[in-house]
């Protein structure tokens, strides 16, 4: 399968402690997007990269939150210190942004987080 | 900044019946636009979506949606539903240039009763 993977599925942590999503993108793809989804609630952007680049990040990514993107490939999103707020799907998408053209956004099966 | 409305929460319908989706964006710039579907226990899934052109964009699974600018909307519609088509719906918005993340509505959750 060469669509964007997500690890772990799901993880269940108590408030307080730290935990960390990989996203894998579709190999050839220049830009990573995470997104939030609650309960109800269509997804909230959250940041994005560009390449390596992380070039904006949402007012709703606190201090606790922190992403990065080593050498353009993968993605890591790490939040400290749980809090029972951040339960939630976390998504990943990539797209391949050429400067013609437009920005298709595949997205991967994301990471279910429950904050105990 | 970009919102998107979604009308309809949830949407119950017969197998065979006719199906309008309602999707409204305010942005005063370029935007593109996107209708995703959710399956359930599936990703996310881009059903079309509008760059430029033609108003009336066709996707997948026999869905259409038109983009009426001078009303800001996006609506999603299909002649005839079938049972497959149980899902969660989600208009999106993206502007045409730069950060392009996409701005979703809450989603629409279509019930299709055999």
């Amino acid at each position: 399968d060469t669509g964007v993977s997500q690890d772990p599925r799901h993880k269940i942590t108590k408030r307080g402690q730290n935990v960390t999503f990989r996203c894998d993108p579709i190999s050839e793809h220049n830009r990573l997007y995470w997104y939030r989804q609650t309960l109800g609630q269509g997804p909230e952007f959250l940041t994005y990269f560009q390449n390596e680049a992380q070039l904006e990040k949402s007012r709703l990514l606190s201090d606790r939150f922190s992403a990065e993107r080593p050498k353009g490939s993968f993605s890591t999103l790490e939040i400290q210190r749980t809090e029972q707020g951040d339960s939630a799907m976390y998504l990943c998408a990539s797209s391949l942004v050429t400067q013609v053209g437009f920005d298709e956004q595949f997205f991967g099966p994301g990471t279910r987080l429950t904050v105990l | 900044a970009q919102s998107v409305s979604q009308h309809n929460h949830h949407v119950i319908l017969s197998e065979a019946a006719s199906l309008e989706l309602g999707c409204n964006y305010s942005y005063g710039g370029t935007v593109n636009l996107f209708w995703y579907v959710q399956y359930p226990g599936q990703h996310l899934q881009l059903l079309l979506k509008y760059f430029s052109g033609d108003p009336l964009v066709k996707g997948i699974k026999g869905f259409e949606a038109e983009f009426i600018k001078s009303k800001f909307s996006f609506n999603l519609r299909k002649p005839s539903v079938q049972w497959s088509d149980t899902a969660e719906y989600f208009c999106a918005v993206s502007r045409d240039t730069g950060r392009r993340a996409l701005t979703f509505g809450s989603g629409t959750r279509l019930q299709v009763q055999p």
